[in-house]
């Protein structure tokens, strides 16, 4: 079973849509939880992070985590043709420590269509 | 945020040279990350640079392959040695710019190996 995983899709949703996006990863004991963009040709950038169980919202951005069912979602409200790119979600060791040392999921292809 | 430049941002090199990629930070942090990003896959770090001591590599990954500097706390490069068309890949290096919560990336250094 991989550490992470992500639907690789592609997802496609229609402007103006909301967009779910899915990660499960197996380490119980994962505490805090990225969510990176990645447009093609460009390296990830940061969206939104998250630790405690809950949402968190980051203007149309909300993450949610859900620590006993182990998976953490990004939905995307009002998707807009500009966020159509690859979410990656990465989760760093559990223990609090060496938080830069992410795992990865392999990236779920997000088309947002007018 | 933290400002990372990595250079070179692309760069086409024959089997057998090595490539050396350098990433400066525009503030001092305690620990540097060295990922790569294979054409069409997710995120897989190589090793974490650390100032004054060797770099720790991932499984899978060795020091005579991915010879890694670190010479003060805004600066490290890492060397992609005895190049074949399997290195060709996107090498990223990231840094924790405060508290865990915010892991940054660099532009990226685009290899082709031919």
């Amino acid at each position: 079973q991989k550490e992470v995983e992500q639907n690789s899709g592609p997802l496609s949703v229609p402007e103006g849509a909301i967009a779910s996006l899915n990660c499960t990863y197996s380490d119980r004991g994962s505490q805090s939880f990225f969510w990176y963009r990645q447009y093609s040709g460009k390296s990830p950038e940061l969206i939104m992070f998250i630790y405690s169980n809950g949402d968190k919202e980051d203007g149309r951005f909300t993450a949610q985590l859900n620590k006993a069912s182990q998976y953490v979602s990004l939905l995307i409200r009002d998707s807009q043709p500009s966020d159509s790119a690859t979410y990656l979600c990465a989760v760093p060791p559990a223990g609090g420590t060496s938080y830069g040392k992410l795992t990865f999921g392999q990236g779920t292809i997000l088309t947002v269509h007018p | 945020s933290a400002v990372i430049s990595q250079k070179p941002s692309r760069d086409i090199c024959q089997r057998g040279t090595s490539l050396t990629i350098q990433c400066q930070v525009d503030s001092q942090v305690t620990m540097m990350f060295w990922y790569r990003q294979q054409p069409g896959q997710s995120l897989t770090l190589i090793a974490t640079a650390n100032q004054g001591s060797e770099a720790t590599y991932e499984s899978g990954f060795v020091i005579d392959k991915f010879p890694i500097s670190r010479p003060n706390l805004t600066f490290s490069t890492l060397t992609v040695s005895n190049l074949s068309p399997e290195d060709s890949s996107i090498y990223l290096c990231s840094v924790d710019s405060g508290g865990g919560n915010t892991i940054y990336f660099g532009e990226g250094s685009w290899l082709t190996v031919v």
